[in-house]
């Protein structure tokens, strides 16, 4: 059982935009930032979003990120085929003092 | 281009010590102000993070861990290393080393990761 809670999977058709939530509570999301990670099969995770919103160089711009009171929100617009992967949150716990990550959301791309 | 590579025994019995080390090019892991940390994944599962070490040799673990999990760097060879004692089979994961940028109290995340090793726990 993760601390964030993240929907299992999402679907949305090519050309699409697709939303993934992520949700926690004050002791984390509600007081500290957010980072999204994309996660291929077989393959280490790789930065999306940090500081809730912000984008590593490199990422595109179909990315975007948000937070509003104790959850998050990863948004991918024009979505592609090779989209599909596993997406993951994470954050700091300040009750816990552990860094924590949502349980993936897996992404298809119909 | 910082870039990072672990490397270790692939399968490790159980109650022995998981040891892995990674290795950093593009940076010094002396570097002011830098964090530098281990994650897990098992097989079919989320996320962990195991813990992370400051440039000052400052470590902060995973209190569900703690009592067994060692980060330790090694400057000269721009290395950090991790050590996992008395291992099980629930231990059994890919484990991944990553910059850990932390700033202030609010503020934290990996980038970039290692490939990431299996490490096998069984006898």
């Amino acid at each position: 059982q993760s601390v964030l809670t993240q929907p299992p999977s999402v679907s949305a058709a090519p050309g699409q935009k697709v939303t993934i939530s992520c949700s926690g509570s004050n002791s984390n999301i509600g007081y500290n930032s957010v980072s999204w990670y994309r996660q291929f099969p077989g393959t280490a995770p790789k930065l999306l979003i940090y500081d809730n919103n912000k984008r590593p160089s490199g990422i595109s711009d179909r990315f975007s990120g948000s937070k509003s009171g104790t959850s998050a929100t990863l948004g991918i617009n024009g979505l592609q085929t090779g989209d599909e992967a596993e997406y993951y949150c994470g954050t700091w716990d300040s009750s816990l003092s552990v860094v924590v990550f949502g349980g993936g959301t897996k992404l298809t791309v119909l | 281009q910082l870039q990072l590579q672990e490397s270790g025994p692939g399968l490790v019995k159980p109650s022995e010590t998981l040891s892995l080390t990674c290795t950093v090019s593009g940076a010094s892991i002396s570097s002011s102000n830098s964090y530098w940390g281990w994650i897990r994944q098992p097989p079919g599962k989320g996320l962990e993070w195991i813990g992370s070490i400051y440039y000052s040799g400052s470590t902060y673990y995973n209190p569900s861990l703690k009592s067994r999990v060692t980060i330790s760097l090694d400057t000269p060879k721009n290395q950090f290393s991790l050590k996992l004692s008395s291992v099980t089979a629930a231990d059994t994961a890919v484990y991944s080393c990553a910059r850990h940028w932390i700033f202030g109290v609010v503020n934290n995340w990996f980038d970039p990761w290692g490939q990431g090793t299996l490490v096998t726990v069984s006898s």
